[in-house]
């Protein structure tokens, strides 16, 4: 069946680099696009970024300067960069799969919540 | 393309009829889903498309609408659909408005 899991540090200080992972299964990397969505604690979703099927990727204008997201479709995994980190970037953050045509999402990763904190 | 939902806090009774709205800023052309969150827990899909239903969620949520507004219907409220509910459009890129709170009156 359909799986993804995020993985990564709990907690990060402030200026340092995010780096989390998305493992899947039950799909493959180069037929499915995979989104990155984080959520502040109490607050709502926030679309960050894609990989697409074919190695391509996309990224929320607010955080192209900081964001990186890579894959190694030989482990089934999308990788998540973010550097200088700040307080405001606390949260949850989530992998999901694109459906269909333009990429609604059907399956979502259980989420990593990352604590930006000295 | 922002979303707005309406309103952002919602009580209603078990039993009830819901409407939870959501309007674009510019033209969805139907690419509007919905996700329902419940605490600690990750979104779910239950609406793609405008009005198509995601496979096992159950036949009482509904989705309408076109151009840049939408509105997901409970027909009728049960306790476990206590949540807050997500409109997210695909449109132009992707974006998800900024939810509606569902809870018991």
């Amino acid at each position: 069946q359909v799986q993804l899991k995020e993985s990564g540090p709990g907690l990060v200080q402030p200026s340092q680099t995010l780096s989390l992972t998305c493992t899947v299964s039950g799909f493959s990397l180069t037929s499915y696009n995979v989104h990155w969505v984080r959520q502040p604690p109490g607050k709502g979703l926030e679309w960050m970024g894609r990989m697409r099927y074919n190695g391509d990727t996309s990224y929320n204008s607010a955080l192209k300067s900081r964001l990186s997201i890579s894959r190694d479709t030989s482990k089934n995994q999308v990788f998540l960069k973010m550097n200088s980190l700040q307080t405001d970037d606390t949260g949850t953050y989530y992998c999901t799969r694109g459906m269909g045509a333009r990429d609604y999402f059907d399956y979502w990763g259980q989420g990593v919540m990352v604590t930006v904190s000295s | 393309i922002q979303l707005t939902q309406s309103p952002s806090l919602l009580s209603a009774s078990v039993g009830d009829r819901v409407t939870l709205s959501c309007k674009g800023s510019q033209n969805i052309n139907n690419y509007l889903a919905w996700y329902q969150q419940k605490l600690g827990e990750a979104p779910k899909l239950l609406i793609y498309k405008t009005n198509s239903l995601q496979t096992g969620i159950p036949s009482r949520f509904s989705g309408s609408g076109s151009g840049t507004d939408y509105t997901l219907t409970i027909s009728s409220l049960h306790s476990e659909d206590l949540a807050t509910y997500y409109c997210y459009q695909y449109n132009n890129g992707w974006t998800f408005g900024g939810g509606t709170k569902l809870e018991l009156k």
